[in-house]
């Protein structure tokens, strides 16, 4: 166990719709990354937030937002679903903001029908 | 090209065999280098991480970079049935710490060690 948590573990959801996945760091943690993994794209950034803050932007959608709470759980809002946004998505944590070392969650595996 | 490449396997090999898994790529900036194995249907979990060129060892694990090169590798010794996965290297190029982190992550080798 990673100490990282995600919610929820599944979603399944028809296109067009909104969703939002939450993340919490581990204790402690104060960066927070979001990552797409998809068959063909492999794991892809999305974003990464410090202590509040955005620090790092990738390959995220305008359609996708992120943010990070004074508690330090993160959500990403991912909205106009379309079939390809069918994927995992990790959320992973470290202590600082330029850290090697990041600790995944399990994931939340995104099902858009 | 893609900024990462990868084998992408599958890669079977019997219990005890030595396994190279590798990566090349593109950006000279990278300086950190990363192998995480993620197991089906988990989180990735970091393995090892280099700075710059050289080797490391970890109990039957060693990372090398060759930054002349572009190239780096994972070498698995007496590989274990428990070593099955997909083995994703990443990297990240040197940031401020006002910059944040940006890791590109190569598509991942499949491995399966069969016993």
């Amino acid at each position: 166990d990673s100490g990282v948590t995600q919610t929820p573990k599944h979603l399944i959801t028809a296109t067009g719709q909104r969703v939002t996945l939450r993340c919490s760091p581990r204790s402690g943690d104060l960066s927070v990354y979001w990552y797409q993994q998809s068959l063909d794209q492999g794991l892809q950034f999305l974003i990464q937030y410090y202590n509040g803050e955005e620090r790092a932007k990738g390959n995220i959608l305008e359609r996708f937002s992120a943010q990070q709470f004074p508690d330090l759980h993160s959500e990403l809002n991912l909205s106009s679903l379309e079939l390809g946004d069918s994927a995992l998505y990790f959320c992973a944590s470290s202590v600082g903001s330029i850290d090697t070392e990041a600790f995944f969650g399990q994931g939340t595996r995104l099902t858009v029908v | 090209q893609k900024e990462v490449e990868q084998d992408p396997g599958p890669l079977s090999v019997p219990e005890g065999a030595i396994v190279s898994l590798n990566c090349t790529y593109s950006n000279s900036a990278f300086q950190y280098f990363m192998w995480y194995r993620q197991y089906s249907r988990k989180g990735p979990e970091l393995l090892m991480y280099t700075y710059s060129s050289g080797n490391k060892e970890d109990g039957r694990f060693t990372a090398q970079v060759d930054k002349s090169s572009k190239y780096i590798s994972l070498f698995i010794r007496d590989s274990q049935p428990s070593d099955s996965a997909t083995y994703l290297c990443a990297m990240s190029a040197f940031r401020s710490r006002n910059y944040g982190q940006n890791f590109v992550f190569g598509p991942g080798t499949r491995l399966s060690v069969l016993p």
